[in-house]
């Protein structure tokens, strides 16, 4: 069975830096895409960002309202991804998901979540 | 980015009754490999999202046969054939042919 298990959710003050982390099992990370997704309180779902596979050459990309301030990492010696995140904003507090994705065209594997408030 | 607009957002059905999601998006969904990348999920409260559809119509693994999906192009539909108390939650299509990926706003089941 494949998991997810997010880490690293914090309260953080307006302006300051967070690093999530996903560790995976029973998948190895660096062989499929990966992404993270938001949810803020009460909203809907927000892409965030995602990293290919290193078959795939291991390229990120990032939507605008983080480009800039979100960087993804993948440390394949722990089967982990990380999410850097800079430069906090109010808006940025929601609960974040790591996903993967194991069938082509879709992204079937998810974590529980972890959840990240900004506020002063 | 590309668009993706639901409806209904809000879907009372009762028991054992049919349910139809729509999803519109704002440019065509066919990749240039000519795959069409649409995705359905399923929230249900306090749950991470789950994977039920994709590729327009390719049930994900354990999904029951009640759920299909259907569409090209631009225009897709979820639909559920007969609804059960656990279908209970948000359900979104959410395309992955072009980043960055985006999401339809959420169609909320309940029973009535």
């Amino acid at each position: 069975e494949f998991q997810l298990l997010e880490s690293g959710g914090d309260l953080v003050k307006p302006g300051g830096s967070l690093r999530l982390s996903c560790a995976g099992s029973g998948l190895t990370l660096s062989n499929v895409w990966m992404g993270w997704v938001r949810q803020a309180p009460g909203k809907g779902l927000e892409w965030v960002g995602r990293i290919l596979s290193k078959s795939s050459g291991g390229t990120r990309d990032y939507p605008a309202p983080v480009q800039g301030r979100f960087t993804i990492s993948r440390d394949d010696s722990r089967n982990t991804l990380h999410l850097q995140m800079n430069s906090l904003k109010d808006e940025d507090t929601a609960v974040y998901y790591c996903t993967a994705s194991t069938v082509g065209g879709g992204f079937d594997v998810w974590g529980q979540g972890t959840v990240v408030t900004v506020s002063s | 980015d590309i668009v993706m607009t639901q409806t209904p957002l809000s879907s009372p059905v009762p028991l054992g009754q049919p349910a139809s999601i729509s999803c519109r998006s704002s440019q065509s969904l066919v990749n240039s490999d000519g795959n069409t990348y649409l995705s359905w999920l399923q929230q249900r409260p306090g749950q991470p999202p789950r994977l039920l559809i994709y590729k327009i119509s390719n049930r994900f693994s354990g999904v029951p046969d009640r759920f299909s999906g259907s569409g090209a192009g631009t225009d897709f539909t979820l639909k559920i054939s007969r609804v059960e108390a656990e279908d209970v939650g948000v359900y979104y299509c959410m395309q992955v042919t072009q980043h960055p990926y985006t999401f339809g706003q959420g169609t909320k089941l309940e029973i009535k």
